[in-house]
């Protein structure tokens, strides 16, 4: 089934661990996108890829690297894991550039203690 | 700088009667307008979109939207609600941008409960 897969589902970390969430994209789909999800604040962009070899800063990047070596494929990574990305983070793609929807994975929930 | 404003945290609707989630948005030039749905532990669903044209816009699961761009307003209506219409419903606005780029602002979600 075509869609977007995340990796892990879930995980526990302990501060200041290096973690890195995993998504892929079997809808070769040009851009690419990570979000995170807490309470009360929506959906918040992390950041952002328009094409393999391209990424691009969210609203809150702080604390987060991304890459995108391929088409499929965009992981993210915490250098040195804090408390406060304790949420859910989901990841997202769309056809291209200009007003496409969105697709999103099923999401990882990550508790940084 | 472009924001959506959902009011209300939380709509309870008897099931059979009409609902309404309420979606306000601030942004430059015209806009591009999303709606979501979410159920409890998956990702995000596409429900509707407005572009451009007609300023009601139908979609998934027999919802519809209303462009009203005099109020800045962008409310998701069904006319007969279901108890699995129960979720956390999401509005986003895409502005556009030289990039191309039309990444998606959200709301902070409204909860939908539908009461058998």
């Amino acid at each position: 089934i075509a869609g977007i897969t995340q990796a892990p589902t879930s995980q526990i970390l302990a501060a200041g661990r290096r973690m890195t969430l995993r998504c892929t994209q079997d809808m070769r789909h040009n851009a690419m996108y990570w979000y995170r999800q807490d309470l009360g604040l929506g959906l918040r962009l992390i950041h952002y890829s328009n094409t393999a070899g391209t990424t691009g800063k969210g609203e809150v990047p702080d604390g987060y690297s991304v890459s995108r070596a391929n088409t499929d494929d965009f992981p993210l990574t915490l250098a040195s894991a804090v408390p406060s990305q304790t949420s859910v983070y989901f990841c997202a793609s769309k056809r291209g550039q200009g007003p496409y929807e969105q697709y999103f994975g099923p999401g990882t929930r990550l508790t940084v203690t | 700088a472009q924001s959506v404003a959902q009011p209300e945290d939380q709509v309870n609707v008897a099931e059979g009667n009409p609902l309404t989630v309420k979606c306000t948005y601030s942004v430059s030039g015209n806009p591009y307008l999303f709606w979501y749905v979410q159920y409890p532990n998956r990702g995000l669903q596409f429900l509707l979109k407005y572009i451009t044209g007609d300023n009601l816009v139908k979609g998934s699961y027999g919802f519809e939207a209303e462009f009203n761009k005099s109020q800045t307003s962008f409310h998701l209506k069904k006319p007969s609600a279901l108890v699995s219409d129960s979720a956390l419903y999401f509005c986003a606005v895409s502005p556009w941008d030289q990039t191309g780029a039309n990444n998606l602002f959200f709301g902070t979600g409204t909860r939908l409960t539908v009461i058998p």
